[in-house]
């Protein structure tokens, strides 16, 4: 058990251009979840994954943003047309199903994205 | 919908003395409540729990929590706090989402900082 990765852990971008970031959840944890965090904020829910299918969706999700989990394996979440407003840690978790006791979100050590 | 309110930004601590971090949620039904802790720059490490059952938890580094149903209190506590104690903690109460074993939503409060002096 290698933990959640994320790749790559800081980007920095122009404003107006794309960006995809990685995520790795632990091996066999079928349940995916992206989080922003901003500076002196806690995370807010993003999107949930259960397999290769995108459950549910923020309203913070704007159309500039998609997320994908073609194998039920890694995920990726891109932002087009980045905004300075998207400077912020984009996190990674994921947890296997089972009973209660074993839900919990076991998270990766972020991507932080600058856009000047 | 769901909230947590952390009412410390910063505390600070003299090593060794007892902490307290203090967490009060709204939600619902009853609530499964997460703390995690975050050092500067880095991902959430899970401090402890509370699905159902005994409302004291323990959890790693010596952190317990205790859940009060009546204050909708879940606040954290370390009888004897160490420099690398330092970081941030976050306190989160999961909504379910779907019935039955399903997934939850996780929503956080904006987290307290702890500085620890030696």
């Amino acid at each position: 058990d290698t933990g959640v990765s994320q790749n790559p852990r800081h980007k920095i971008t122009k404003r107006g251009q794309n960006v995809t970031f990685r995520c790795d959840p632990i091996s066999e944890h079928n349940r995916l979840y992206w989080y922003r965090q901003t500076l002196g904020q806690g995370p807010e829910f993003l999107t949930y994954f259960q397999n290769e299918a995108q459950l549910e969706k923020s309203r913070l999700l704007s159309d500039r943003f998609s997320a994908e989990r073609p194998k039920g394996s890694f995920s990726t979440l891109e932002i087009q047309r980045t905004e300075q407003g998207d400077s912020a840690m984009y996190l990674c978790a994921s947890t296997s199903t089972g009973s209660a006791d074993q839900e919990t979100q076991y998270f990766g050590p972020g991507t932080r994205l600058l856009v000047l | 919908a769901q909230s947590v309110t952390q009412p410390d930004i910063h505390i600070t601590v003299s090593e060794g003395a007892s902490l307290e971090l203090r967490c009060n949620y709204s939600y619902g039904a009853t609530p499964y409540l997460f703390w995690y802790v975050q050092s500067p720059g880095q991902g959430l490490q899970l401090l402890l729990k509370y699905f159902s059952g005994d409302t004291l938890v323990q959890g790693i580094k010596g952190f317990e929590a205790e859940f009060k149903r009546s204050q909708s209190s879940f606040n954290l506590r370390k009888p004897s706090v160490h420099w690398s104690d330092a970081a941030e903690y976050f306190c989160a109460v999961g909504a379910r989402r779907y019935s039955g074993a399903g997934s939850y939503q996780l929503t956080f409060g904006k987290g307290t900082k702890l500085s620890v002096i030696p």
